[in-house]
This record gives C-alpha cells, structure tokens and sequence, in this order.
C-alpha cells in the first residue's frame, strides 16, 4: 500500500497570501495524483488531478505540480473561502486508492 | 449535474450490518466510463478508501474490508450500495459515495456524505 503524506498538518496563512501545501508518496506514482478540497460539514470537492490539471469549473489560482513521489498544490491570493482542509490522493497502485492525513488552513 | 445522494440507517448496532444505499441523478450508473466507489472518513480524521462497483457487478475492494464487504449494484433503480457486516466502534464514520473515472481513478463528484454511528 502506497502511504502519502502532507505537510504541514496545519498551515495559518493571512488572506491575500499565497501558499504551497506539500504531498509526497511512499513510491512513485508518476503524476497520478489527485487534490481535493473539503469544507466543515461538506464533501471533499476535486481540485486537481493529474498532478497538475484542473477540474472543471476550478480557478486558475489553484495549481499542482510534481511527479514521481514529491507534489505541491500552490493556491495564490487566499480569501476567506479557501480556508479548509486539502487532501491529496494517489491512484497509481491500487487497490487501494489511498489519500494523505490532509493538511488545514487556518487564518492566521 | 451528477449529483449521488447517501440514504440508509444512520444508527447501527455492534456486530450487525451496516447498509447505505447510493442514488445517482444526472447520469447512469450503467456509463461504462465510470466505477461507483464507497469512501470513509472517521470524525475528524482523513479519508478511507473502501471499494467501487462496476456496472456489470464487477467490484473492486480494499484489502482492509474484503471478508466483511459487499457493494452492489442495482441499475433499474440508477443505484449502488455498500453492506458493511460485522460492525463495531471502529467504523462510526462518514461515509461517502463518489463516482471514479474508470480511466483515471480520481472522485468526482461526491455524495453529500451519511454519519453512520456503531452504538448499542
């Protein structure tokens, strides 16, 4: 089973920033990466995959990159609806898929 | 719209079976270029990947789950569901079903999720 870790776990950031949220994989996994986004009491709501291309309807302040085992997902200009937890997740070698512990914004 | 829509009991007891039914609006479950997938969260915890179901019945799941699980499918009703025997604490969650592009293997979109709690 593939492992993926994010860091940092939490990430406080004012808004107008620009951050960068880090996942990395136990092996490669070429660009089958995955990024999601989940707000308090939502379901996770796909950003990225592919490593690096965006979902529908996704602004182009998010972007992903990486390949292999080492991925960032790069959100610039916070504003108040970007705070919330981002997971990324693998489907390179499965079963199973398997998804980072999520990294959270906060305000700082 | 896709939209996928969670129902089914939200309290279960221990050692019984866990069952959530997913209905699927604004498309088929029968498109053959998508699987239909069950995920988990634990409160406050990370996702959990359980098992997706093809429109065929063929299913796919995780090792984790595969002596206690069965997902379904039920095309006449537009419909996929999860049975999860065997219950405990341990699997008081959210639980979310998802669509997965069959030549991708990304979700997209998602259920707006069931709290099921394993209590006596």
């Amino acid at each position: 089973e593939i492992m993926m870790t994010q860091s940092p776990d939490t990430l406080s950031v004012s808004p107008g920033e620009r951050v960068t949220l880090s996942c990395r994989a136990s092996q490669s996994i070429s660009s089958n990466l995955a990024w999601y986004q989940q707000k308090p009491g939502q379901a996770p709501r796909l950003l990225i995959y592919g490593a690096s291309t965006r979902a529908t309807g996704i602004p182009a302040k998010f972007s992903g990159s990486g390949s292999g085992t080492e991925f960032t997902l790069t959100i610039s200009s916070l504003q108040s609806e970007d705070f919330a937890v981002y997971y990324c997740q693998q489907y390179d070698n499965w079963p199973p898929y398997t998804f980072g512990q999520g990294t959270k914004l906060d305000v700082k | 719209q896709v939209q996928l829509q969670e129902s089914g009991p939200r309290l279960v007891k221990p050692s019984q079976t866990l069952s959530l039914t997913c209905t699927v609006s604004g498309d088929s479950v029968t498109t053959g270029d998508y699987y239909w997938s069950w995920i988990r969260q634990h409160p406050g915890k990370g996702l959990e990947w359980i098992g997706y179901v093809y429109y065929t019945g063929g299913t796919y799941y995780n090792p984790s789950f595969k002596s206690r699980l069965n997902i379904s499918v039920d095309t006449s009703k537009n419909q996929f569901s999860l049975r999860l025997n065997s219950v405990t604490a341990a699997d008081t969650a959210v639980y979310y079903c998802a669509r997965d592009l069959r030549h991708g293997n990304w979700f997209d979109p998602w259920g707006q999720g069931a709290l099921v709690t394993v209590s006596s």
